[in-house]
């Protein structure tokens, strides 16, 4: 089946700094990627969507000034938590879809963000 | 606007005994459901889904689930649970909000017991 690779799966950083997860569809190319964040016991809250060579679109409440997102190719995203700060701390997942069945996505195993 | 309600956030089972997840719906049209597991470390994996046809729906590792849309209702059941069923479990509907975006329930957490 497809396979979705996130990376790093875990990352600490100081507040105030920047930090960048990649997400890469390894065997398939994926016109769109979504991120998603997941707090503890709690669902899957999408934060945005991005389509290859496009600007992603955020969900509402989504400050796209702090979560940058870039999807430059067909089988790498990248989301950037700028300037992090304790709230930002949480667990992050990308899914990646590919075109031809646009409703089934494909999930990478999640990338902890811990803020000190 | 569309929600998933999965009302179970634990579930212990015995090794060999049956299983069913409940997920209950809010939708305006016909939905596209979706179950995901979800195991420790590891991304959702598509257990099975429902966009139209036979309400009775086969998925992988001998799960399956059925699509009420009088009960508004789409639960996960498995005959005879085995301990590496042992995960979570999140039920999904779409399309929301344009496009194809999901919605997720809260997820039920499933333990099993040797």
């Amino acid at each position: 089946g497809a396979v979705v690779s996130q990376h790093p799966s875990r990352v600490i950083c100081k507040s105030g700094t920047s930090v960048k997860i990649e997400c890469r569809s390894l065997d398939f190319q994926a016109t769109t990627m979504f991120w998603y964040r997941q707090f503890p016991k709690q669902s899957l809250m999408l934060m945005a969507t991005s389509n290859e060579g496009s600007k992603a679109t955020y969900e509402q409440g989504v400050e796209k000034d702090k979560f940058l997102i870039n999807h430059a190719s067909l089988t790498l995203s990248t989301l950037t938590v700028t300037s992090a700060h304790p709230e930002d701390s949480s667990f992050y997942i990308c899914s990646a879809g590919e075109s031809r069945d646009l409703y089934e996505q494909y999930f990478g195993p999640g990338t902890r963000l811990t803020v000190t | 606007a569309q929600s998933v309600t999965q009302p179970d956030i634990h579930i212990t089972v015995s090794e060999g005994a049956s299983l069913e997840l409940r997920c209950n719906y809010s939708y305006g049209a016909t939905p596209y459901l979706f179950w995901y597991v979800q195991s420790p470390g590891q991304g959702l994996q598509l257990l099975l889904k429902y966009f139209s046809g036979d309400t009775l729906v086969q998925g992988i590792k001998g799960f399956e689930a059925e699509f009420k849309r009088s009960q508004s209702s789409f639960n996960l059941r498995k005959p005879s649970v085995h301990w590496s069923d042992a995960a979570e479990y999140f039920c999904a509907v779409g399309p929301t909000g344009g496009g194809n975006k999901l919605t997720f329930g809260t997820g039920t957490q499933l333990k099993v017991e040797l």
